[in-house]
């Protein structure tokens, strides 16, 4: 089972922020969240990962709660082509259990 | 860079054929990810290679699945019997070490009659 929830759809007007929600409240301390995303007929693409500060790259932000149990993934000017499901994981990063659960992720739809 | 390569991109054959998958993973990545993915379901971890090393293969139903990577770089996921069950996308990633982003090649749609 996914150690994550999220939306099952959002919608989101072309040119605003999209926001999308990841609650992992089971997080453990040396879990990092990850973001994907997967556009139709697309094998998933890396966006970002943290683990307790907030970080920012090219493509999006991400906001990480003090307590770490939720994220936020930030798209500040949302596209036609960022339509797409966006897929949040919780992670360790190196060892044997290192197990990247995808769940069902949230489908982002941008509007015109 | 060049992605990740995959082949075929389609492929269609009937119940109890065999079929095998081929992936190129980015040059320089030595680690290596089978996934499949079901209709509106996140891909699900089949194995995964440091190498030329199956290091994570719990979840490879290996009655009729078997995947080799056998100099380390590209790798070939094969189904022998097909089940109609098996009718997903079969991805393939790579990643420079374990834990780094992962870049994921387009996929194999795989549809058993």
């Amino acid at each position: 089972d996914a150690k994550t929830t999220q939306p099952t759809s959002m919608d989101c007007a072309e040119g605003r922020a999209a926001n999308l929600p990841c609650n992992h409240s089971t997080i453990s301390g040396n879990e990092y969240v990850y973001w994907y995303r997967q556009i139709h007929s697309q094998g998933p693409q890396y966006i970002i990962h943290g683990l307790k500060n907030n970080e920012t790259n090219e493509m999006a932000s991400l906001i990480i709660t003090e307590d770490r149990k939720s994220s936020t993934l930030i798209l500040p000017h949302a596209t036609l082509r960022d339509t797409a499901v966006y897929y949040c994981i919780v992670n360790i990063k190196t060892g044997n259990n290192n197990d990247m659960r995808f769940g069902a992720g949230t489908r982002l739809t941008v509007k015109p | 860079e060049a992605g990740v390569v995959q082949s075929p991109r389609y492929k269609i054959i009937e119940k109890k054929q065999p079929v095998a998958f081929w992936c190129n993973p980015i040059s320089g990545h030595n680690t290596l990810y089978w996934y499949l993915q079901n209709l509106g379901q996140g891909p699900e971890l089949l194995i995964r290679y440091e190498n030329e090393e199956a290091v994570d293969d719990s979840q490879l139903p290996k009655d009729r699945f078997s995947a080799e990577r056998l100099k380390g770089v590209d790798s070939t996921l094969k189904i022998q019997p097909a089940e109609l069950g098996d009718s997903a996308v079969y991805l393939c990633a790579s990643s420079r070490q374990q834990g780094w982003e992962q870049f994921f090649g387009p996929g194999t749609r795989l549809t058993v009659l």
